[in-house]
């Protein structure tokens, strides 16, 4: 299957401070990404949907001033959480789409754990 | 058994019993059906995906049902491995140019040696 690679796996930061997170695809290209949070024993929740070379789709009630999400190319996209603060704190996942003729899979990476102290 | 609240469902089996996971759909519109399994503090991992088309398909020890009709997803599991441990996602997709999917709760299955 298709690699998804995310980076940093674990980060801690002070409140109030800005965290980047990246997240590549390593063998394919990818048009579209997705990022997603999760919290503890519930469901992916998707944020936004991320384009290349366009402005990312928020899902309601996600600030985008907050989650800055930027798709430069195709095989990179960026999530970063601004003046992030404590209630920010969970696992942050991304996604990349292979649209094929039969399936619209979606490969994830291992997933960023945040804490703001 | 299912719980309410922000508990996971779970299924406890023992080794080498098969599993079955069961899934229901809201949007009878979706049109595409995806198994994944997580393990613990890792992303997602594909496991096995469906068409609409299409009532059972089947791969290496698993096997996903669709029943249209109820709205309702399953997957077995043949010969349930410790290594199966993990919580199972069902996710739906619309189809179209809409790449998006939709997860639904999840399952902890829990295999016992």
């Amino acid at each position: 299957g298709a690699v998804v690679s995310q980076h940093p796996s674990w980060v801690i930061c002070k409140s109030g401070t800005s965290v980047k997170i990246e997240c590549r695809s390593l063998d394919f290209q990818a048009t579209t990404m997705f990022w997603y949070r999760q919290f503890p024993k519930q469901s992916l929740m998707l944020m936004a949907t991320s384009n290349e070379g366009s402005k990312a789709t928020y899902e309601q009630g996600v600030e985008k001033d907050k989650f800055l999400i930027n798709h430069a190319s195709l095989t990179l996209s960026t999530l970063t959480v601004t003046s992030a603060h404590p209630e920010d704190s969970s696992f942050y996942i991304c996604s990349a789409s292979l649209p094929l003729l039969s399936s619209n899979i979606q490969y994830f990476g291992a997933g960023t754990r945040l804490s703001v102290l | 058994g299912e719980s309410v609240g922000l508990h996971l469902p779970t299924l406890s089996v023992q080794e080498g019993d098969n599993s079955i996971i069961n899934c229901a759909y809201s949007n009878s519109a979706s049109d595409y059906f995806i198994w994944y399994k997580q393990e613990s503090g890792k992303g997602p991992q594909f496991i096995i995906d469906i068409r609409s088309n299409m009532d059972k398909r089947q791969g290496q020890r698993v096997t996903v049902l669709l029943n249209k009709t109820v709205k309702h997803l399953s997957l077995q599991i043949a010969a349930t491995q410790p290594g199966d441990s993990a919580v199972y996602f069902c996710a739906e997709n619309v189809g179209g140019s809409n790449y998006k999917l939709t997860f639904g709760k999840g399952t902890l299955l829990t295999v016992n040696p």
